[in-house]
């Protein structure tokens, strides 16, 4: 099976500093992969998703940006963090023979102050 | 739109004790069903997946179903123990690399 890799697993921020995630996985060649933000006590948000090297699809308007610079690296980006970017961060790997399940990563959390 | 609703929100059952988490859909296309484990501070484990075609599904202590006609699902635990107390997410799958994500069922075991 897939093994996804996060970090990294906490970060406390201020307002206005960058940010990079880093998710990278391991088991498989050529999956899609998948930016998720969940706020406490809220369902699992789509925020991007790639099926490919350089390949990145937004699903909402936002102050984040993904890249895909590897197969198996994906990467979440800010150039400028607000207050209602804290949450908890979770990359997700679908495809190669478990075609039809997506594994989640350990997940970052987040605090922006 | 789109929706997966989960109920209850929340549920507290003594060790041993069973328990059935419920899920409604109002997803189309509809392609496959998932429920999904969530630790405190943890990414999702998936528990189960169900396609259209397959209503019962088991992994241990973890038995689910799936009406499509209806579009429930229901997630049953047998014998609870105190590692079940955790949060489970439905989730839908329109086919499309797309998962429409419930709000989950927060669960603890007491002792």
């Amino acid at each position: 099976s897939q093994t996804i890799h996060q970090w990294p697993a906490t970060l406390v921020q201020p307002v206005g500093s960058p940010l990079s995630l880093e998710c990278t996985v391991e088991g498989t060649s050529n999956p899609n992969l998948y930016w998720y933000r969940q706020a406490a006590g809220r369902g699992l948000q789509l925020l991007f998703y790639s099926v490919g090297i350089g390949q990145i699809s937004s699903e909402v308007p936002q102050n984040l940006s993904a890249s895909r610079p590897q197969d198996r690296q994906f990467i979440l980006s800010s150039k400028k963090l607000l207050l209602s970017d804290s949450g908890f961060y979770l990359c997700a790997s679908q495809g190669g023979v478990s075609y039809n399940e997506q594994f989640f990563g350990p997940g970052t959390r987040l605090t922006v102050l | 739109k789109n929706q997966v609703e989960q109920s209850p929100q929340s549920l507290i059952i003594l060790e041993g004790k069973n328990c059935t988490l419920q899920c409604n859909y109002t997803v189309s296309p509809f392609s496959n069903l998932r429920w999904y484990k969530q630790d405190t501070g943890r990414g999702p484990v998936s528990l189960t997946i169900m396609t259209f075609s397959e209503n019962t599904k088991s992994n241990g202590r973890y038995t689910a179903t799936l009406d499509a006609d209806t579009k429930q699902s229901s997630l049953h635990i047998t014998a609870s123990q105190l590692s079940d107390s955790a949060s489970y997410i439905c989730v839908v799958s329109t086919g499309f690399q797309k998962l429409v994500f419930g709000t989950g069922t927060r669960l603890l075991v007491s002792p």
